[in-house]
Formats: structure tokens, sequence, C-alpha cells
């Protein structure tokens, strides 16, 4: 069966370098999201992705992410300059019929 | 904006009690709602979905049934084991009806299963 997959899935870095989170998403699916998941809290919505453009942001993406679809597989997601309170799970998800289907994440540690 | 609300946890049963786990919902227009699951160490996996109002959404023993008078979508399961532990998210997708909606999610609750 077809699986979101994300790499790496644990990423240790310092404050203020720049990470770039990788998915890649099931092959016929035209959606895709970033969410994060602060430890011990709910799963935050991101940003949603479609026809190469950014479709729906929260207030947590802010101008320090961004996404993009560098080639026909992969959809990344970078944070400029990373912040202690980015540390969290990241997942990537994309979407078909309505669903959205999640890969296994990727832990970042900001130090 | 869309919220979703559920149990706090963590919830604590013993292998093949009954399992009800509340969630409730608030949206614009008409929300598909979803169970998602997640297991230690894991990712997020898709339990079962409903996308319109008196649906039921069924899989692996867990059912729920979109209920729009109430605005809820409960999880139940007949009989629980061991295996279940994991922690449980409700959502819901925008009522906009825009296909890029992302899905809003509750808390969470956590089920401990023991033998």
């Amino acid at each position: 069966e077809p699986e979101v997959t994300q790499t790496p899935s644990h990423q240790v870095t310092q404050m203020g370098q720049e990470v770039i989170l990788r998915c890649v998403p099931i092959s016929n699916h035209l959606y895709f999201y970033w969410y994060r998941q602060i430890l011990g809290q709910k799963v935050e919505f991101l940003v949603s992705f479609y026809n190469n453009e950014i479709s729906e942001k929260s207030e947590i993406f802010d101008d320090q992410f961004s996404v993009e679809r560098p080639d026909g597989s992969n959809f990344t997601l970078k944070i400029r300059s990373t912040k202690l309170e980015d540390s969290a799970m990241y997942f990537c998800a994309s979407q078909q019929l309505g669903t959205q289907y999640f890969g296994p994440g990727t832990r970042l540690t900001v130090l | 904006g869309d919220s979703v609300t559920q149990m706090e946890g963590p919830v604590t049963l013993s292998e093949e009690a009954f399992l009800t786990i509340n969630c409730t919902y608030t949206a614009t227009g008409y929300p598909s709602l979803f169970w998602y699951v997640q297991y230690p160490g894991e990712g997020l996996q898709l339990l079962l979905k409903a996308t319109k109002a008196d649906d039921k959404g069924s899989n692996k023993g867990f059912e729920a049934t979109y209920r729009k008078e109430t605005t809820s979508f409960h999880l139940e399961k007949g009989s629980v084991q061991v295996s279940d532990s994991a922690v449980y998210f409700c959502a819901l997708s925008g009522g906009s009806g825009g296909g890029a909606d992302g899905l809003t999610f509750g808390k969470g609750t956590h089920l401990i299963i023991q033998p």
C-alpha cells in the first residue's frame, strides 16, 4: 500500500540554523500539507499546497517558514532560522478524496 | 474558527471493557469528521471517517456516528484490547469545502488498556 515517507526521522540543529524537512507524498495525490505537534500538545496545521502554490496557511506559518515542491516527488518544509520553540514533531500529509494520509514524522530538536 | 473538543485523558480501561471517547466540534459549513490514532513512537493513522450527517464510520471494531444535531462524533468500541493502547485524535476538515483545508485536531485522548 502506498504511503507518505519523511526524512530524516530525527534532526538536531542549533538555534539560528536553517533546516529542511523532506517528504514524499503518495504519488497520485494533489494536495499536500505540513503539520506540527509540540511534545504533549495537539497536532497543529501549518500549510497546505496545491498546484505548486500555497493554498492555505495558519498563523504559525510565518516568514521563517517556506514550502517547495522542487521536483515531481518531493515536498519540503524549510525553517530559515530555527528557534527553540520550533522543537516539535513535523508531519507531512497528502490527500485524496477528502482524506489526508500522514507520514511518520520528523522529530526536530533545536538546541 | 473551527474547533474540536475531546475528553481529556488518560483513559484507563481493562481488556474487554466498552470504550467511549467523546468528541464535539464547532464548525461553519459541512465538515468531514475523522478519528486518527497514534501508536507510541509512530505517526498518525486514519482510523475512520464520516463525511455527512448520520454517516457511521467504522474500522477494526471502532465506530463513530456523525451527529449534526449534537455536533458530536464519539468514538466507541465494544471490547478493547491491550493493542488498542494509543492516543486518539478527533479531527475535522473545514466545512467550506475547499480541497486544501487543513485539519483541525482535538488535543488527543491517551487510552491505556490493562490486561
